[in-house]
């Protein structure tokens, strides 16, 4: 069974403050992405990565950075919170390009800036 | 510009029914779709998918029905019960290479005893 772990269940954290949020996967998958959904809009893909030290926009970049030092594990990098980045944060993983297959996510961390 | 859109946020269904959560689609280029059940504090679970070589797919009780020409896909539950009572997020992407999912904005399913 594919095990995404997000180092955080919930977090509180400052305006200003420069916030890291974890994620490891166990399956060898060469994609990773991070999203964050907000009520009444769903999933918004912020960064994908589709292999090491690869990574891509998604559909809202600003504010956020990645880093994908290793295959298993990719981080997500508030360079300076801010409250309207209040939200919860999903990372999620895939297998390679080429083949239709399903991302899994990990529980989530609800990031909440004060 | 929302590409996938579901347009119920919310459904009320009695035990032993069907269930059925709609899905609209605006992107041709989408040409595998799949979705996925939340439970609160909890992260999307895959339930099932659909290429769009296919018009059905079933997994037990689940059924994911595809209308290319509408660009509509639907989900179908029988029999219905309480543990589905979560929110469908509904998904597509294209061939491009790297499976970006665009997600719809979800639908709360409440199967009541």
């Amino acid at each position: 069974d594919v095990k995404v772990t997000q180092s955080s269940r919930y977090l509180v954290k400052r305006t200003g403050e420069k916030v890291f949020l974890e994620c490891v996967q166990d399956m060898d998958h060469e994609n990773m992405f991070w999203y964050r959904q907000d009520p009444g809009l769903g999933l918004r893909l912020i960064y994908f990565s589709y292999d090491v030290k690869m990574k891509e926009k998604g559909d809202i970049p600003e504010g956020y950075s990645v880093s994908r030092e290793k295959k298993e594990r990719f981080s997500l990098i508030l360079e300076s919170a801010s409250t309207n980045q209040t939200s919860m944060y999903l990372c999620a993983s895939s297998l390679g390009a080429g083949s239709n297959q399903p991302q899994h996510f990990g529980d989530g961390t609800r990031l909440s800036i004060l | 510009d929302q590409q996938v859109k579901q347009n119920s946020p919310s459904l009320s269904v009695q035990e032993g029914r069907i269930s059925i959560l709609n899905c609209d689609y605006t992107n041709s280029m989408f040409d595998y779709f799949l979705w996925y059940k939340k439970y609160p504090a909890e992260g999307p679970t895959f339930l099932i998918s659909i290429s769009s070589i296919k018009d059905k797919n079933e997994d037990g009780r689940f059924t994911v029905f595809l209308n290319k020409s509408a660009k509509h896909l639907s989900l179908h539950i029988v029999p219905s019960q309480p543990g589905d009572s979560a929110v469908y997020f509904c998904a597509a992407s294209g061939i491009t290479g790297f499976q970006k999912l665009v997600f719809g904005t979800g639908t709360r399913l409440l199967v009541s005893p």
